[in-house]
This record gives structure tokens, C-alpha cells and sequence, in this order.
């Protein structure tokens, strides 16, 4: 089984739709991670959590908001979808207990905004 | 704000070519990481380089961080269409999250 997984892997949704990505891990670790992708973009960081009780807003947070539901669980909310937010989306946790942060990443959700 | 820039941004060449990839900054990192992101799934990591000057081999790939730890290189030697993917590097400066290149897509063509 993977140590992160995503759901769901590909939506379409129409403007104006609330949607929720969610992020399940198996790993063990503390520290958790929302991205986007779009072509030519690399990697933009929307929100990271360093622990259940700690959220922090990334690069691109506008638009977007997130719960970390238990250690295990960290939920990506688009609140009111448009398509500029059309992207892949992945979740990633890393371990602090490590020498440095590597990073493990989900198989990613594949959103289209109609 | 810290920035990571990659070249080139898409390289197409033919089986059994060397390639180099490179990744630059005006920031100092405290490590540099190397992901592979291949069709539909997402980026694992390949390396992590730490040290200034460090050489890591990795089969037929190379990973250098320069001296200064603010650039690092990545040579592959005789191509084969399995190394084709986007490549990222990542750079850590110790202080929260990591920094994301753009990435370079390779295509490796039999």
C-alpha cells in the first residue's frame, strides 16, 4: 500500500463548486504539505502543517483553505472553485526527526474547474 | 524571497547522449535535493547533497552541490529512455520548507 495517498485522483467541477482534496498518510510523520503544479510552474506551496494544532500559509494560499484532521490527515478546501485553480495538486509529508527534509509525495489529483 | 532556477527547461535528446541539468541560486542552502517526477504519479526524491563541493554517483547519474552551496548539477551518462521525466531540485535552508525549482523535462528517445 502507499505511504500517501490522495483522494480523489481526477475531479472536474463546475465554477462556483466548493471541493475538498484529501491527503491520508501512513508514514508516521509530523509534517505535512499542500502543492500545485501547472506546466512551466514547477511546484508553488499553498499550506503546510508542521503538527495537528499548527497551519501555516504558503506562496499561494489565496483562495484555498485546509484542515489537519489528525496527525494522519491533512484536507485541501477550494471554497469556491474557478479555473485558474485547473491544476495537479499534490500532498507530501516529511519527517523532522530526519537530517534533512526530504519530502514523499502523494500520486497527486488531477482537478479541472470548469 | 529564495529562488531556484533550472536549465534547461526541456531537453530532448537520443539514447546513449550525456546531458547535464543545472540548478542555480544567489541563496545559500543548507542541502540541495533531486526529485524525478514521472507521467501521473509524483515527484520521488533521487539524492540529497549536504556538503559543499560533494559528489554523489547514482548508477550512470551524477549529482554535484557547488562550493559554495548555492548551485548544484546533475549529469546523466548514456541516456536511456527510462531516465525519461521532469527533474527538480529543491533546496533546504534550515528554516521551514523546502525551495522548488521549475523543473527540466527530459525526453529520451530510443
Amino acid at each position: 500500500d502507499a505511504d500517501v495517498t490522495q483522494t480523489p485522483r481526477n475531479r472536474i467541477t463546475k465554477t462556483g463548486k466548493r471541493i475538498m482534496l484529501e491527503c491520508s498518510q501512513t508514514k508516521g510523520h509530523d509534517r505535512m504539505y499542500w502543492y500545485r503544479q501547472d506546466p512551466g510552474l514547477g511546484l508553488q506551496l499553498i499550506y503546510y502543517s508542521f503538527d495537528v494544532k499548527d497551519i501555516n500559509k504558503g506562496e499561494i494560499s489565496d483562495g484555498y483553505s485546509v484542515s489537519r484532521q489528525a496527525q494522519a490527515k491533512f484536507s485541501l478546501s477550494l471554497e469556491s472553485a474557478i479555473p485558474n485553480q485547473t491544476a495537479l495538486y499534490f500532498c507530501a509529508t516529511s519527517d523532522t526527526r530526519g537530517p534533512t527534509d526530504t519530502q514523499y509525495f502523494g500520486p497527486g489529483t488531477r482537478l479541472t474547474v470548469l | 524571497t529564495q529562488l531556484l532556477e533550472q536549465s534547461p527547461q526541456f531537453l530532448s535528446i537520443q539514447e546513449g547522449e550525456n546531458l547535464t541539468v543545472y540548478c542555480n541560486s544567489s541563496s545559500v542552502f543548507s542541502s540541495l535535493q533531486w526529485y524525478r517526477q514521472e507521467p501521473g504519479e509524483g515527484p520521488v526524491l533521487l539524492v540529497t547533497v549536504v556538503t559543499g563541493g560533494e559528489v554523489k554517483k547514482l548508477k550512470r547519474l551524477t549529482f554535484q552541490f557547488g562550493d559554495a552551496r548555492k548551485d548544484s548539477s546533475l549529469h546523466i551518462t548514456a541516456a536511456q529512455p527510462g531516465d525519461t521525466g521532469l527533474y527538480l531540485c529543491a533546496g533546504d535552508s534550515g528554516y521551514s520548507t523546502l525551495t522548488f525549482g521549475k523543473g527540466t523535462m527530459l525526453l529520451v528517445s530510443p
